[in-house]
């Protein structure tokens, strides 16, 4: 089976862009989540999506906002861009029950200037 | 306020000898842990996880260590090789309703050398 994938692999903004991140889950599984890290904060949850509803939603701002398709693939979206939202992002798939092991994608570094 | 704590951001051992790496907990609601490796730029790699209702569970050259009552978990790596060097990190998830249960709550993570 194919892995998660996640595109693209880098990307650089301005501040106040937007940028939209996609994310192939691998076959069969349900859920996608979605994490940002960073060297202050770690690994911190975004959200999670299952069949196209967002199931659970981490603090952060209204800015970051995600959605999934009908074929499970899901993309977020990054509003107003500032210099803290640069980090790497990755995006996770499972099949969407607990107890569950997400597998995570080779993630998105997005650097804004 | 930090659920999942990872003490010690590194770790040096020798090539052969054993890699034990902590990790505590306060959220007694989390039932299903996971160690993930981790190299720069890329995504984590699962390794092993445990179920709250076992106490060990074990994969080749790695086994993971449950302790409810103490809230702690180790992972045990034997005998580690220089291909293990890396950032291991801790995470787990919640039973529970509301949608705490879809998520990973991961502790800061503990760069693991392996020297040869």
């Amino acid at each position: 089976k194919a892995g998660v994938t996640q595109t693209p692999r880098y990307l650089i903004k301005t501040r106040g862009q937007q940028v939209t991140l996609s994310c192939s889950p691998i076959s069969g599984h349900r859920s996608v989540s979605w994490y940002q890290q960073t060297p202050g904060q770690g690994l911190q949850f975004l959200f999670e999506y299952f069949s196209e509803t967002q199931r659970n939603k981490g603090n952060f701002p209204g800015r970051f906002s995600g959605r999934q398709f009908s074929n499970s693939r899901s993309e977020m979206n990054v509003s107003t861009l500032e210099l803290g939202d640069s980090a790497l992002y990755l995006c996770a798939s499972s099949p969407g029950q607990h107890p569950e092991t997400q597998y995570f994608g080779p993630g998105t570094r997005l650097l804004v200037l | 306020d930090q659920q999942v704590k990872q003490n010690s951001p590194s770790l040096s051992v020798q090539e052969g000898r054993i890699s034990i790496l902590n990790c505590d907990y306060t959220n007694s609601m989390f039932d299903y842990f996971l160690w993930y490796k981790k190299y720069p730029a890329e995504g984590p790699t699962f390794l092993i996880s445990i179920s709250s209702i076992k106490d060990k569970n074990e994969d080749g050259r790695f086994t993971v260590f449950l302790n409810k009552s103490a809230k702690h978990l180790s992972l045990h790596i034997v005998p580690s090789q220089p291909g293990d060097s890396a950032v291991y990190f801790c995470a787990a998830s919640a039973r529970g309703s509301g949608g705490s249960n879809y998520k990973l709550t991961f502790g800061k993570g503990t760069l693991l050398t392996v020297n040869p």
